[in-house]
C-alpha cells in the first residue's frame, strides 16, 4: 500500500541548531513534492516545492533535499527561531493525479530559547 | 485579494443536522480543492473542482457529502445527517490550473464539531 510517514514525535531543538524534518515514501512515484507549515487551527502554508528531477531547493533559511532512489526528502531550517515552531507537512502531487496533494501526517517541530 | 476564505470558521452542530460550509477561492485561481483534516494527521483530500466541474471525488465523500461551485466562484460543500464522526477540520485551497509548479493556497479551515 502507498504511505507517507513523517516522523510523529516532536522535534525539540535549541535555537540557532539546524532542524531536520523527514519525509519517507513508499510505493510512490511522486513528480512534485512540496512541504507546507501548519499552525495550530489555521490551514496549511506553502513553503517549498521540489520537483522528481531536482536534487536540493533552497529559500532563505530553508533547504529541501529529494531523493527518489532513497524515496526519502528531508527539510532543513538552519538558525532556527522559536517563530519556527509549527507543524510541517510534506504533500506529494502524482503524475496525472489530477494535481492533488497527498498529505503525509506532518511533524511538530518546537524551537527553544 | 486577501487569499482563501472560508464560513464560518467554527461549526458546533446536533448528530443528524444538516451544514454547510462555504469557500471563496483567489478569484484567479480556477481550481479549488476540499480537504477534511482530523487531529494529529494531515490533510486528506475529498474532491476538487476546475472552474464549475467537479472532476475528482475521493472514497472519502459519502453520498452524505455534497460540494458544488456554481459558476466557477465560490464553493459550498454540504454535509447531510451529520455524524459524530464528520467532526474534523474542513480546508478549501485554490490553485492555478498549473498548480504544481506554485503552492496551493488554503483557507483557515472550518472546524465542525458534532455533538
Amino acid at each position: 500500500s502507498q504511505k507517507i510517514e513523517q516522523n510523529s514525535e516532536a522535534l525539540n531543538i535549541q535555537e540557532g541548531k539546524t532542524a531536520t524534518l523527514t519525509c519517507n515514501y513508499t510505493n510512490y512515484s511522486p513528480a512534485y513534492l512540496q512541504w507546507y507549515r501548519q499552525d495550530p487551527g489555521r490551514g496549511p502554508v506553502f513553503l517549498l516545492l521540489i520537483r522528481e528531477n531536482e536534487k536540493e531547493k533552497r529559500k532563505e533559511r530553508l533547504k529541501v533535499t529529494f531523493d527518489t532512489t532513497l524515496k526519502q526528502s528531508l527539510f532543513h531550517i538552519t538558525a532556527s527561531q522559536p517563530a519556527d515552531s509549527a507543524t510541517y507537512l510534506c504533500a506529494f502531487i502524482l503524475t496525472g493525479g489530477g494535481n492533488k496533494l497527498t498529505f503525509g501526517t506532518g511533524t511538530q517541530l518546537k524551537v527553544e530559547l | 485579494d486577501t487569499g482563501v476564505s472560508q464560513d464560518p470558521r467554527h461549526k458546533i452542530t446536533k448528530r443528524g443536522q444538516n451544514v454547510t460550509f462555504r469557500c471563496d477561492p483567489i478569484s484567479e485561481h480556477n481550481r479549488l480543492y476540499w480537504y477534511r483534516q482530523t487531529l494529529g494527521q494531515g490533510p486528506e483530500f475529498l474532491t476538487y473542482f476546475q472552474n464549475e466541474a467537479q472532476l475528482e471525488k475521493s472514497r472519502l465523500l459519502s453520498d452524505r457529502f455534497s460540494a458544488e461551485r456554481p459558476k466557477g466562484s465560490f464553493s459550498t460543500l454540504e454535509i447531510q445527517r451529520t455524524e459524530q464522526g464528520d467532526s474534523a477540520m474542513y480546508l478549501c485551497a485554490s490553485s492555478f490550473r498549473q498548480g504544481p509548479n506554485y503552492g496551493y493556497t488554503f483557507g483557515s479551515g472550518t472546524r465542525l464539531t458534532v455533538v
